[in-house]
Order: C-alpha cells, then sequence, then structure tokens
C-alpha cells in the first residue's frame, strides 16, 4: 500500500544552522501522489506548511522548502538557517487519489537550541 | 472561522468504561477524517466519511471503536470497554476533498487508567 517514511523522530540544530528533515514515499495505487508537509507547533493543531502536487516542482512556505523528486521517491523538508520558533513536530503525508484519506509519516520533532 | 473542534480535549476513563470523543468540522466541509497520535505510530488512520457517509474505516479497531457521523455539523468517536493500549491523542480533521489540504483539530487525549 502507500506509505511515507520519516526515519528521523527527533533533530537537534543550533539557530541559524541549516536543517533538512527527510521524507520517503512509496506509491503503488498512484504514480504521482500528491505530498505534504504538515506542522504542529508546540500547543496548537496540526497545520499545512506546504505541499506540491506536481512531480519535479518545489514548495515553499515560512522559509521551509521540498522538492518532489520522483527518482528518489524524496520530499525532504528543508530550511537554510532555523530559527528558535521553528520548535516543532513536522509531518510528511501522501494522498494517493480523490477517494482516500491522507497517509503520514511518524513525525520528526525538531529542536532548535540557542 | 473556529476551525475544527474537539471535546473534551482531556478525558481519563477507567479501564472498562466508555469513552465518546466528539468533533464539529469546518462548516463546508464534506470530508472527515479520525487518526490517532502515538509516539510509536504516528498518525494513524481510523476512519472516514464523506458528506456523512461512512467511506473507510479500515483503521478502526472493529471490536470497541465506532464512528458516527449524524449530521454535518458534527462526528463522534465512541470507545467502549476502554483498555490502557487505547491511550492517545484521537485528532478529528476535515477538508473540502480527499486530496487537498486537511484542517485538524487540537485534539482529545484520552487517558485510560
Amino acid at each position: 500500500g502507500d506509505s511515507v517514511t520519516q526515519t528521523e523522530g527527533q533533530v537537534t540544530v543550533s539557530e541559524s544552522k541549516s536543517l533538512i528533515i527527510n521524507c520517503t514515499y512509496s506509491a503503488t495505487s498512484i504514480a504521482y501522489p500528491n505530498l505534504f508537509w504538515y506542522v504542529r507547533y508546540p500547543g496548537e493543531g496540526l497545520q499545512l506548511l506546504l505541499k506540491v502536487i506536481t512531480a519535479g516542482q518545489k514548495g515553499s512556505s515560512r522559509g521551509f522548502e521540498a522538492t518532489y523528486n520522483k527518482e528518489t521517491t524524496s520530499f525532504h523538508l528543508q530550511k537554510a538557517s532555523v530559527q528558535e520558533s521553528d520548535s516543532a513536530v513536522y509531518y510528511c503525508a501522501l494522498s494517493a487519489n480523490s477517494g482516500t484519506y491522507q497517509r503520514f509519516g511518524t513525525g520528526t520533532k525538531l529542536q532548535v537550541v540557542p | 472561522n473556529a476551525g475544527v473542534i474537539q471535546t473534551p480535549r482531556h478525558k481519563v476513563t477507567g479501564k472498562g468504561q466508555e469513552a465518546t470523543l466528539w468533533c464539529e468540522p469546518i462548516s463546508g466541509h464534506s470530508a472527515v477524517f479520525w487518526y490517532r497520535q502515538t509516539i510509536v505510530q504516528g498518525l494513524e488512520f481510523l476512519t472516514y466519511f464523506r458528506n456523512q457517509a461512512p467511506i473507510d474505516d479500515s483503521g478502526m479497531p472493529k471490536e470497541r471503536f465506532s464512528a458516527q457521523m449524524p449530521n454535518q455539523s458534527h462526528s463522534t468517536l465512541k470507545i467502549q470497554s476502554t483498555q490502557p493500549q487505547d491511550s492517545a491523542v484521537y485528532l478529528c480533521a476535515s477538508s473540502f476533498g480527499t486530496n487537498t489540504e486537511v484542517f485538524f483539530g487540537k485534539g482529545t487525549r484520552l487517558t485510560v487508567v
């Protein structure tokens, strides 16, 4: 079936350093699923950070970027310079086609330290 | 727009008791989802409705879990004979469709003691 894999459960990065959170996907029901990154800030609900629906394209929001790579089936989240306010839990997700639910990875907790 | 509203935010039940969780989706959204969030499993799909009709409940533990959507403004998730392993944060979400952005509530933290 369709699935999303996030290998890091927690990542600690120093403020102003670069970040990459890994996400790979497997889609058996459709060639090119829609891909999403969601974020949950402390005390808040899960919310969409960015999405990309076309293979090869890049999405960006709040300084974060993710490129839909169909060759490596990856959708890694990157940021050039993190801030303490970026500390949150990040979830990668895919949507295979209409009529099915979004599948989420296990989440990566980002801690940005001074 | 108040977003997806879930009540209660926290619930503590004794082992074997029943727990009912409530969700009010965003007005106009046709799809309503329930997920369970645990440290081990991450976001685990339970069930979803489209236009109030149950579409997929493949993630639901069949024996003790049930979900309903009696009208377009609310959905309930009922857990009978709760067990300690049911302890988790239960998230309700809604969207215009299944292939678009999903809007989540803040969740109900269920603790079974």
